[in-house]
């Protein structure tokens, strides 16, 4: 089965820095998504990107973070100055088209210390 | 704007019965999706069954089935022969199926933490 894959697993990072959260999604597919996940609580939407601009932004997509795809094939999620309360598991997910299913990646576990 | 509810945060069942997750949602839409995702403690999200709200037939998949009243607006997961494996954090999601604005993102429960008795 064709997966999505994210770098780094864990990053630790002091509050105030900038980090760079990079997916490789499946080559075919057309719909990038990130979602977040604070420990312990629901998984929440962050943000969609298609056809190489933002589809739709949730209210915690604030001016901190930023979307792209710099090369074609990662999908990056970039938080400018970092909280402690942006400590969460981040996930990225794909889709072909609306009739298809998500796919997952493993996901990045984010600690702002 | 959809929600998704489920009102069990923990639920335990013993080794090879049967138990039910229970889900609700509030859209005015017509056509949609339904999920149930299982998270273990890797916190990988697992898809386990899909209903597409077009669909009168429940789906199953092995061991899992779902029971989808789409007049009530209810969506619950019925796990047969339950496994140790079984065991994590079961999220209920909603996704629509038309999107202006082309984006198609999952709305998500809180969850339902099951454990498996040995």
């Amino acid at each position: 089965e064709p997966e999505v894959t994210q770098t780094p697993s864990h990053q630790v990072t002091q509050m105030g820095q900038e980090v760079i959260l990079r997916c490789v999604p499946i080559s075919n597919h057309l719909y990038f998504y990130w979602y977040r996940q604070i420990l312990g609580q629901k998984v929440e939407f962050l943000v969609s990107f298609y056809n190489n601009e933002i589809s739709e932004k949730s209210e915690i997509f604030d001016d901190q973070f930023s979307v792209e795809r710099p090369d074609g094939s990662n999908f990056t999620l970039k938080i400018r100055s970092t909280k402690l309360e942006d400590s969460a598991m981040y996930f990225c997910a794909t889709t072909r088209d609306s009739q298809t299913r998500e796919f997952f990646g493993p996901g990045t576990r984010l600690t702002v210390l | 704007a959809q929600t998704v509810t489920q009102s069990q945060p923990e639920m335990s069942v013993q080794e090879a019965e049967t138990v039910t997750l229970s889900c609700t949602y509030d859209t005015s839409e017509s056509d949609y999706y339904l999920f149930w995702y299982k998270q273990p403690p890797s916190r990988q999200m697992i898809l386990v069954i899909r209903q597409e709200a077009y669909k009168q037939q429940n789906a199953t998949e092995n061991r899992f089935s779902v029971n989808f009243q789409k007049a009530a607006k209810s969506f619950s997961l019925k796990i047969s022969d339950s496994q140790l494996g079984d065991a994590a954090m079961y999220f209920c999601a909603y996704r629509s199926i038309y999107s202006g604005a082309g984006s198609y993102q999952l709305t998500f429960g809180k969850g339902t933490k099951l454990s498996v008795i040995p």
